[in-house]
């Protein structure tokens, strides 16, 4: 069974562009979380969608959404991006009601 | 609300030494708990996971991590390094497989395996 699917797997962008990054979770699975990590905060919750619904929402500002697809592929989008938002971006699925998550690789975001 | 407190940034040992890793949890509920490596460059990769089942957890690369609801504590230990197991660990917390189903994690630490 292949795995969390993240492209690309490193971007460099601009202050003031935006970025969407894509993920393809494990097939069968209908959950799909995103986390930011980076040096000085860690690992923090972006958000969560079910079945094309966000189920959950991190402390993020609003420059950061995500939507899903009925084929449970998700993307997250930046706009307006700050030097802060460089950082290695996750995603994460899960089955309905299974308690772990298994991890992409992730996109290295740099913003310069 | 849910927290973790990983204990230390880095732990360095010797090869053919124990690894031992703390972690402390908060949670207003029963809690599943999760350790996570991540080598560089890469993602998180499960390594065991405490569902409320058995107290005591096998996972892969020879870990195991015990359950102490006493303590609030589930630490992850492995008998003998090696130096592949030099990576970071992140301990994690989520309350529930339903509608709150967010993972929320610890800082990580890193692991130096000294030959």
């Amino acid at each position: 069974k292949a795995g969390v699917t993240q492209t690309p797997r490193y971007l460099i962008k601009t202050r003031g562009q935006q970025v969407t990054l894509s993920c393809s979770p494990i097939s069968g699975h209908r959950s799909v979380s995103w986390y930011q990590q980076t040096p000085g905060q860690g690992l923090q919750f972006l958000f969560e969608y079910f079945s094309e619904t966000q189920r959950n929402k991190g402390n993020f500002p609003g420059r950061f959404s995500g939507r899903q697809f009925s084929n449970s592929r998700s993307e997250m989008n930046v706009s307006t991006l700050e030097l802060g938002d460089s950082a290695l971006y996750l995603c994460a699925s899960s089955p309905w009601g299974n308690t772990e998550a298994f991890f992409g690789q992730g996109t290295r975001l740099t913003v310069v | 609300a849910q927290s973790v407190t990983q204990l230390g940034s880095h732990v360095s040992v010797s090869e053919g030494a124990l690894v031992l890793l703390r972690c402390n949890y908060s949670s207003s509920v029963p809690p599943y708990l999760f350790w996570y490596v991540q080598y560089p460059n890469q993602g998180l990769q499960l390594l065991l996971k405490y569902t409320s089942a058995a107290t005591l957890v096998k996972g892969i690369n020879g870990f195991e991590a015990e359950f102490k609801k006493s303590e609030t504590s589930f630490h992850l230990t492995k008998p003998s390094a090696h130096m592949s197991d030099a990576a970071e660990y992140f301990c994690a917390v989520k309350n529930d497989t339903g509608a709150n189903s967010k993972l929320t994690f610890g800082k990580g630490i890193t692991l130096s395996v000294r030959p």
